[in-house]
């Protein structure tokens, strides 16, 4: 069985300060893991994904996450917060080796204040 | 980029009546669409797999004569919400599988 645990459900920020959303996973097999934001009232879009390929995965708009299998994480990270990044962030975890069962996580709502 | 859309995109029903909700892949073909249910300030949930061609495999809770999904072609899945009630109010999100899920925007249902 395969599941995430987001560890905060809200995260405040200023804006030009780092940001931090932590995710942990659980998977039988080798997993797949992702992050996608959501703006509200819109539909999901994708952040990154790690895939068994390199441990530091960038994506769009600034943001990176590192896949850690010692500790189970897979954090997201941004050096710099901007306004346009506060949204519901969600980490998901899929070990069918396809996108096609996807677990989502409980979801962590980023604030980004001036 | 792969684009999904949902139709309608806010919907109001009165209680007992039917509401049908569109999920299109606008620019690729997709033989897979899923159907999640998210509700307040949660996580998406799925309720099921629609394969074009076949019928839909339902998650586990998931009342199959309540939501009715239709995969009638490669670009196009329907979800239909039968005799509604106020408790089915909700987000109901599509996303269509084409190496990775590519997700619509969305469609509210409000049932009054």
């Amino acid at each position: 069985a395969q599941s995430v645990t987001q560890l905060d459900s809200h995260v405040s920020v200023s804006e030009g300060t780092p940001v931090l959303l932590r995710c942990n996973y659980s998977s039988s097999y080798s997993p797949s893991l992702f992050w996608y934001v959501q703006h509200p009232n819109k539909g999901l879009q994708l952040l990154l994904k790690y895939t068994s390929a390199a441990t530091l995965v960038k994506g769009i708009n600034g943001f990176e996450a590192e896949f850690k299998k010692s500790e189970t994480s897979f954090h997201l990270t941004k050096p710099s917060a901007h306004m346009s990044d506060a949204a519901e962030y969600f980490c998901v975890v899929t070990d069918t080796g396809t996108a096609s069962k996807l677990t989502f996580g409980t979801g962590t709502r980023l604030q980004v204040t001036l | 980029g792969a684009v999904v859309s949902q139709h309608p995109s806010w919907v109001i029903c009165k209680s007992g009546t039917s509401v049908k909700i569109e999920c299109r892949s606008l620019d690729f073909q997709a033989t897979t669409m899923f159907w999640y249910r998210q509700f307040p300030k949660q996580s998406l949930m799925l309720m099921a797999t629609s394969n074009e061609g076949s019928k839909a495999t339902y998650e586990q809770g998931v009342e199959k004569d309540k939501f009715l999904i239709n995969h009638a072609s490669l670009t196009l899945s329907t979800l239909t919400v039968t005799s509604a009630h106020p408790e089915d109010s909700s987000f109901y999100i599509c996303s269509a599988l084409a190496y990775e899920q590519y997700f619509g925007p969305g469609t509210r249902l409000t049932v009054t």
